[in-house]
């Protein structure tokens, strides 16, 4: 079965510093991925997505993702953390069942500190 | 041009009764899914509603029931609601086509944060 695991529930960056919030994904044929961020009490924004084009993705917000086919991996990552980046980031695969269904991971909760 | 509207944004019920919730989608969007969110969570698939029709559901009992109207837009209906059912209820649309819909992203609304006491 096609689904995605986030493997850190909570992430605590400085602000300025890298941002790394790793996925692994599992999908039987070449998936549609994408990574969604939700602040509180908000719905979910799209950051960006993979549709087998370029593996490196760039998004909104300066924040991009590698897929790595041999990895299983789509990796979102960002420079520079800013304050306004702490939030809720889940890693998305699309499934094509007939009609396009979002599988989400977890989810991993951004914290970034002053 | 609007995005995806929820209604209404809080809701407070007890349990045992019914509840239904709103959704017009994004301009140029015909389909609407629906997820379910509890805290701490990631959504979890409800259904999906195109041409008026559910096209797929989730692992979600009967009580959850669906409508769309003419207009795409949509409602969830909840019965006999259980204490299990307090989550942030989320729209999202999409547009219809199956060959460009597998890759276009859903697009979400703020959510129905329902409340079961």
């Amino acid at each position: 079965a096609q689904s995605v695991t986030q493997l850190d529930s909570h992430v605590s960056v400085s602000e300025g510093t890298p941002v790394l919030l790793r996925c692994n994904y599992s999908s039987s044929y070449s998936p549609s991925l994408f990574w969604y961020v939700q602040h509180p009490n908000k719905g979910l924004q799209l950051l960006l997505k993979y549709t087998s084009a370029a593996t490196l993705v760039k998004g909104i917000n300066g924040f991009e993702a590698e897929f790595k086919k041999s990895e299983t991996s789509f990796h979102l990552t960002k420079p520079s953390a800013h304050m306004s980046d702490a939030a809720e980031y889940f890693c998305v695969v699309s499934l094509l069942v007939g009609f396009q269904k979002l599988v989400f991971g977890t989810g991993t909760r951004l914290l970034v500190s002053p | 041009d609007a995005g995806v509207t929820q209604s209404p944004t809080h809701l407070i019920k007890t349990r045992g009764q019914q509840v239904t919730l709103r959704c017009s989608p994004k301009s140029g969007h015909d389909t609407v899914s629906w997820y379910q969110q509890a805290l701490g969570q990631g959504p979890q698939f409800i259904f999906q509603y195109y041409e008026e029709e559910e096209r797929q559901r989730g692992n979600f009992p009967d009580r959850f029931s669906g409508h769309q109207f003419p207009n795409y837009s949509s409602e969830l209906n909840v019965n006999a609601l259980l204490l299990g059912d307090s989550a942030l209820y989320l729209c999202a649309s999409s547009p219809g086509d199956r060959r460009s819909s597998y890759n276009s992203p859903l697009h979400f609304g703020n959510g129905t944060r329902l409340t079961v006491t």
